[in-house]
């Protein structure tokens, strides 16, 4: 069964800090990897795809085959990137997605 | 631009009690889902729908949960008899179509609890 891990829970940065969300899976095929943001009050929305390669407000993502892991990264943290961050990745020809257990990233001004 | 919407955003109901949460999808979205999150845990899977009927169901989807669109546009989940485990954020997405990255649209969520 795929599997989504995120180590951390909680990481707290500075302002204009790099950061760095980890993000591994366990599966076995081709996935389709993908990060959801949610910030205060707001509904789960997807920041980026790693099919699409491009980068949100910021943000960059490259899945690692090799390590298995689609970490995500920001050179300089601005304040308003304060929120819970998912991982998520689906299976080729499956529709559902699975989640990782989310990490709650604090900036610090 | 258009967005999934989910009534009601809190939903407070007895144990044994039926309840059903209703989601209004995008309307050209064609994959309709369910997700869950208990509090403190990981976003789930519950059931995926299109073309009228279930595609996919995970584990916790048992008996007790029905999911219908009655009408075309609204997007039901219905839990028959609630229990107080059934307690947990309840997430409707949609989407156009599967595959290709093609992205899940999720609602504000319905705070269910079961008292």
């Amino acid at each position: 069964a795929q599997r989504v891990t995120q180590p951390e829970k909680l990481l707290s940065v500075f302002k204009g800090a790099p950061v760095e969300l980890k993000c591994n899976y366990s599966y076995s095929g081709s996935p389709e990897l993908f990060w959801y943001v949610q910030y205060s009050r707001q509904r789960l929305q997807l920041l980026l795809r790693h099919i699409s390669r491009e980068s949100i407000k910021g943000f960059t993502a490259d899945l690692n085959k090799g390590e298995t892991s689609f970490h995500l990264k920001k050179p300089f943290a601005q304040e308003e990137d304060s929120a819970m961050y998912y991982c998520a990745l689906e299976e080729l020809g499956n529709e559902k997605l699975t989640f990782g257990t989310g990490t709650r990233l604090t900036i610090i001004p | 631009e258009p967005e999934v919407t989910q009534t009601p955003s809190h939903q407070v109901t007895q144990m044994g009690q039926e309840v059903i949460l209703r989601c209004v999808p995008i309307s050209n979205h064609l994959y309709f889902y369910w997700y869950r999150q208990i509090l403190g845990q990981k976003v789930e899977f519950l059931v995926s729908f299109y073309n009228n009927e279930i595609s996919e169901k995970s584990e916790i989807f048992d008996d007790q949960f029905s999911v219908e669109r009655p009408d075309g546009s609204n997007f039901t989940l219905k839990i028959r008899s609630t229990k107080l485990e059934d307690s947990a954020m309840y997430f409707c997405a949609s989407r156009r179509r599967t595959g290709g990255g093609d992205e899940q649209f999720f609602g504000p969520g319905t705070r269910l609890t079961v008292l």
